[in-house]
């Protein structure tokens, strides 16, 4: 079944520390492929995105994401954690021929200090 | 700010009851899409609009609906309302009136709806 896969529920991390979280998808064909965030209390804000092309990708906020095809993942990275940083992470897709996103169940990250 | 906006931001109403969530969204988009996130369900595509028309249905209820005005916005009805309906409903736009399609979305703040 088509799928997007969140391994992990929570993450602490260290303030300074580097951060990955873990995404999965189960598509036939490699779908558009997105990170956003959502702060407590706020919408959800796009972070970085895959078409096509060079396999790692730069968002904002410092973010990156490197796309594998072999391990059909789409991680998101970021070398220095910040305590604001702290908020929940949405991996995303959008099958081709489609436009609806579909999401993951989220990370929540947690920066301790 | 990502240029769609939602009203209101909080409602709280009674189980039985109608309510009625507005969305704006970026200017010179075209398509409106609306989402569900809810404890147990995760965030949930409910329905997409495109310049005015249906264009793709997700897992809405029947007893929700939406239209999308010629001025672009959309309206997001949810009727005989239960407990289970309380949820942040988020609306997201995405695909410019000009230049190819954009798969991009861009979510409003949301409304918190509680059913009590």
């Amino acid at each position: 079944a088509q799928s997007v896969t969140q391994p992990d529920i929570h993450i602490t991390v260290s303030e300074g520390a580097s951060l990955e979280l873990r995404c999965n998808y189960s598509y036939g064909a490699t779908p558009y492929l997105f990170w956003y965030v959502q702060s407590p209390g706020q919408g959800l804000q796009l972070l970085l995105k895959y078409f096509s092309g060079d396999t790692l990708v730069q968002g904002i906020k410092g973010f990156e994401a490197e796309f594998k095809r072999s391990q059909s993942s789409f991680n998101l990275r970021k070398p220095s954690v910040h305590w604001s940083d702290a908020a929940e992470y949405f991996c995303a897709v959008v099958e081709r021929g489609f436009q609806k996103l579909v999401f993951g169940t989220g990370t929540r990250l947690l920066v301790s200090p | 700010d990502s240029g769609v906006t939602q009203t209101p931001k909080h409602l709280i109403t009674a189980t039985g009851q109608r309510v009625t969530l507005r969305c704006s969204p970026r200017s010179g988009d075209l398509s409106v899409y609306w989402y569900q996130q809810s404890l147990d369900q995760g965030l949930q595509f409910l329905i997409q609009y495109y310049n005015g028309e249906e264009r793709a249905k997700g897992n809405i209820l029947e007893r929700f609906s939406a239209q999308q005005f010629p001025d672009l916005h959309s309206e997001l009805n949810l009727s005989s309302l239960e407990l289970g309906d309380s949820a942040l409903y988020f609306c997201a736009s995405s695909a410019s009136s000009t230049g190819p399609p954009s798969y991009e979305q861009y979510f409003g703040p949301g409304t918190r709806l509680t059913v009590t």
